[in-house]
């Protein structure tokens, strides 16, 4: 079974820019999670997606931050414009549902150093 | 019930020796105690889980133990091998059933 695709691995951009990273999770998973992961800190959930609708995005820059997982498969996460705070990996997960403790399974992520 | 605890932030252990990495959780009603494996580079990895009706699950290496009375739950790494040099997080699962996630510990494995 394939696991869950990132692209980019990384990337590198300067402030102001915007850069977008592209997630395809296991097939048959509903849910699909962005997480970002600081350097030294854990996981920090920013959005859930329940096949094509949002779950949660309370915690999503949204002045800046957007994203949106189209028929309910791949996920596209964007910054823009970026901010030196927002050097990080972010990952992306998915699991077979979300209304309950399911394994969650994580992508390598794409680490992103903003200049 | 959103507070865990986990410690120690790192802990180093000769190759060979056990490792032990202990949370502790404020919400009695919680009942599900994952424990993630985060290797450099890569995303994090369910290793083992437990349930709150369960005390104990082993998996070869590996064993978590729940202590409900007392609020905490720990991880257990016997004969610790090079490969074991992670991060490991305790999440905890909150009431919408999305996971909250801690600083981790940093277990080194001398050789």
């Amino acid at each position: 079974e394939a696991g869950v695709a990132q692209s980019p691995r990384y990337k590198i951009i300067e402030k102001r820019q915007s850069v977008a990273f592209w997630c395809n999770p296991i097939s048959g998973h509903a849910t699909l999670y962005w997480y970002q992961q600081i350097l030294g800190q854990g996981p920090k959930l920013l959005i859930q997606f329940q096949n094509n609708g949002v779950v949660d995005d309370s915690q999503l820059p949204k002045d800046r931050f957007s994203a949106e997982r189209l028929k309910g498969v791949d996920s596209t996460l964007k910054i823009q414009p970026a901010k030196l705070e927002d050097s990080a990996v972010y990952l992306c997960a998915s699991s077979l549902g979300g209304g309950g403790p399911y394994e969650q399974y994580f992508g390598p992520g794409t680490r992103l150093t903003v200049t | 019930g959103e507070n865990v605890e986990q410690h120690p932030s790192t802990l180093s252990v000769q190759e060979g020796d056990s490792a032990v990495i202990k949370c502790t959780y404020s919400d009695s009603a919680s009942n599900y105690f994952p424990w993630y494996k985060q290797e450099l580079g890569k995303g994090p990895q369910l290793i083992i889980d437990i349930r709150s009706n369960v005390g104990e699950k082993k998996d070869q290496r590996i064993a978590v133990t729940l202590n409900k009375t007392a609020k905490h739950f720990s991880l257990h790494i016997t004969e610790t091998q090079p490969e074991d040099s992670a991060v490991y997080f305790c999440p905890n699962l909150d009431s919408n059933y999305q996971l909250i996630w801690g600083a981790g510990t940093k277990l080194i494995i001398k050789p």
